[in-house]
């Protein structure tokens, strides 16, 4: 069966230090994947989208990238966080075509 | 753009119906979607839908589609506790490979 690992599960980190959040797929090839971004209280904002290694679709300008090193690898990064950034970072992924969209348990990022 | 909204609240009784509803506005939306987030988890899928189906039934959800009027609802019988969450609508369009969500409806359901 396939699954999907975020991590980490909180973050705490300053203003303007770095970020690398890692999202892992097992159990399938050839995954799409995506990170969201949900704001407290909010719906979710899709900020980065692949169906590929190494092909990033960003949907958000902002100061956040994404990479996609391996077929089931997602990373999300940013070399200055900014106090806008915090949040609960979602990965998801799904098969080829409109089937859904599975989800992983979430970061929650803090910036103070 | 495309769009989904949902109403952000309600509530009910133990053992009562629920009924949340969705509205979108792509007429070419092909799956429509319905998740539960419990606090400080990622999103469960609950059951979808194909846009060329009027309902569907699994357990205690019921899906109901009315493509005219791009309105989507689930209903959840003998609501419990449990249930207590905030509910997501999204819908896609075959060929595309995002996804558009509402902004969540939080149930909460009273003992």
């Amino acid at each position: 069966s396939q699954t999907i690992h975020q991590w980490p599960a909180t973050l705490v980190q300053p203003v303007g230090s770095p970020l690398s959040l890692e999202c892992t797929v097992e159990g399938t090839s050839n995954p799409n994947l995506y990170w969201y971004r949900q704001a407290a209280g909010r719906g979710l904002q899709l900020l980065f989208y692949s169906v590929g290694i190494g092909q990033i679709s960003s949907e958000v300008p902002q100061n956040l990238s994404a990479s996609r090193p391996q077929d089931r690898q997602f990373i999300l990064s940013s070399k200055k966080l900014l106090l806008s950034d915090s949040g609960f970072y979602l990965c998801a992924w799904t098969t080829q075509g409109s089937q859904p969209q599975h989800f992983g348990d979430g970061t929650r990022l803090s910036i103070l | 753009g495309e769009d989904v909204e949902q109403s952000l609240f309600l509530s009910v009784r133990e053992g009562d119906s629920s009924v949340i509803n969705c509205t979108y506005t792509d007429s070419s939306s092909t799956y429509l979607y319905w998740y539960k987030q419990e606090p400080g988890a990622g999103l469960q899928l609950l059951t979808y839908i194909f846009s060329n189906m009027d309902m569907k039934q699994d357990q205690r959800l019921t899906v109901l589609l009315n493509k005219k009027d791009k309105h989507l609802s689930l209903r959840i019988a003998d609501t419990q506790t449990g249930d207590s969450a905030i509910y997501f609508c999204a819908e896609t369009t075959s060929g595309t490979y995002k996804y558009i969500f509402g902004t969540g409806t939080r149930l909460k359901v009273l003992a």
